[in-house]
């Protein structure tokens, strides 16, 4: 199985702030990484698809980026509707893993 | 508007079949990979394993031996039985919808709980 690693665990961020996300994978999956947004009580919401894409209706705030089996995901600007729980996806094979997750916090 | 809605028991006793089923509206179940994904209360999200339209199936190896997906085109339905069950299946479990690249419809997601 793929291992996908994601750091940190959780941050504490202010509104306004640039957060990043990384999440690094076992062993090269390509362009084949997906972001998803999840909040309490919610099924998960795509935010990015192979690894820099946009998901149609999600801000521009958002975005992602790929280096080698590093992928990042940025969120340039915090705004309040974005503290939730991040989790990175691998989709090169099954079976298809998640990152641990990296819930993002009010300072 | 894709839809999907997951229906089943909410408690299932230890060593039993869970038996879940995913109904999908606002568009036809053909033509796609749909899944299943758990999430255990205050952890991370696993996929279980996914079935085409056409009935062919990937599982994850970790829980291979006690699942099977199954799928009912004529009612737009796909299902989940997780034999031999215990307190550790116990999570939300979603159906979903897999794109092109990642999942991008989601089901509400239903708790089952496993107790004796």
């Amino acid at each position: 199985d793929i291992q996908m690693t994601q750091s940190p665990s959780s941050l504490s961020a202010s509104v306004g702030d640039r957060v990043t996300i990384t999440c690094r994978a076992s062993q090269s999956i390509g362009s084949y990484l997906n972001w998803y947004q999840q909040k309490p009580g919610k099924a998960p919401k795509l935010l990015i698809y192979a690894a820099s894409s946009l998901q149609g209706g999600v801000p521009s705030r958002f975005s992602g980026s790929e280096s080698g089996t590093d992928f990042t995901l940025t969120i340039s600007s915090l705004q309040p509707e974005d503290f939730a729980t991040y989790y990175c996806q691998q989709s090169y094979s099954t079976p298809l893993t998640f990152g641990g997750g990296t819930k993002v916090e009010i300072k | 508007q894709m839809q999907l809605q997951e229906s089943g028991p909410g408690l299932v006793k230890t060593s039993e079949t869970l038996s879940l089923t995913c109904t999908v509206s606002g568009g036809s179940i053909s033509s796609y990979y749909w899944s299943w994904i758990r999430q255990p209360a205050g952890k991370g999200l696993e996929w279980i394993g996914r079935i085409y339209s056409s009935g062919s199936t990937n599982y994850n190896p970790s829980l291979k031996s006690r699942v099977t997906m199954s799928v009912d085109t004529s009612k737009n339905q796909f299902s989940l039985k997780l034999s031999s069950v215990t307190a550790a299946d116990t999570a939300v479990y979603y159906c979903a919808r897999y794109g092109d690249y990642a999942v991008e419809y989601w089901g509400q997601g239903t708790l089952v709980t496993v107790s004796s």
